[in-house]
């Protein structure tokens, strides 16, 4: 079975700090997905990134930036100079390549407050 | 572009009451999903519609119950409430090929009192 675990809970920043948000994840297959989704307060799930299991390059969007390791079975991500806007709760997310369209499988999120 | 969209925003029902929540996916999409939401947790999978028939089935009563419209469109019906399928339930489409992102709705507020 597939878990991803989000171990920090609650993160408070003050803007312009960097900020890292840990995810762990569990699967048996050789063949899987990972992504990242924010939460605003609106409630809608916004997409982040998407990498496979074949890619571990690092990948770096704005502010933003990702690091898989298949040895530590982690997939973190990073923000740079935060600011208030990024303020939301961060799931991070797996699906397992067992067929088209397979489910995700959350963790139960990490809510990043960040203080001007 | 419009991207996925759900009806109604909120919800209240009471308990024994049934309920049905709308989907309409991204333009182009096929593939829809259903997770319901949890004060305080992280979506859980309920199922996944394609081509009109249930593909992928999560750890939920057979209350919850789908349909999927030759339009892509979908539904998410539960019956006899209960006072836990409180939560946010969040729609999701996709196109059907191999782990293809998953893109959400704002989610339908339900409150069973």
């Amino acid at each position: 079975a597939q878990k991803v675990t989000q171990a920090q809970t609650e993160i408070s920043v003050v803007e312009k700090e960097d900020v890292t948000l840990d995810c762990v994840y569990e699967t048996r297959d050789t063949t899987y997905y990972l992504f990242w989704y924010k939460q605003p307060p609106s409630g809608e799930l916004v997409f982040l990134i998407r990498r496979n299991s074949f890619d571990e390059q690092n990948e770096i969007s704005g502010r933003y930036s990702w690091n898989f390791q298949k040895s530590t079975s982690s997939f973190n991500f990073t923000i740079t100079a935060s600011q208030v806007v990024d303020s939301a709760v961060y799931f991070c997310a797996l699906s397992e390549a067992s067929g088209a369209n397979s489910k995700l499988t959350f963790g139960k999120g990490i809510t990043l407050s960040v203080r001007p | 572009d419009a991207g996925v969209t759900q009806s109604p925003t909120h919800l209240i029902k009471t308990r024994g009451q049934q309920v049905t929540l709308r989907c309409s996916p991204k333009s182009g999409h096929d593939t829809v999903s259903w997770y319901q939401q949890a004060l305080g947790q992280g979506p859980q999978f309920i199922f996944q519609y394609y081509e009109e028939e249930e593909r992928q089935r999560g750890n939920f009563p057979d209350r919850f119950s789908g349909h999927q419209f030759p339009n892509y469109s979908s539904e998410l019906n539960v019956n006899a409430l209960l006072l836990g399928d409180s939560a946010l339930y969040l729609c999701a489409s996709s196109l059907d090929s191999w782990a293809d992102t998953q893109y959400f709705g704002p989610g339908t507020r339900l409150t069973v009192l």
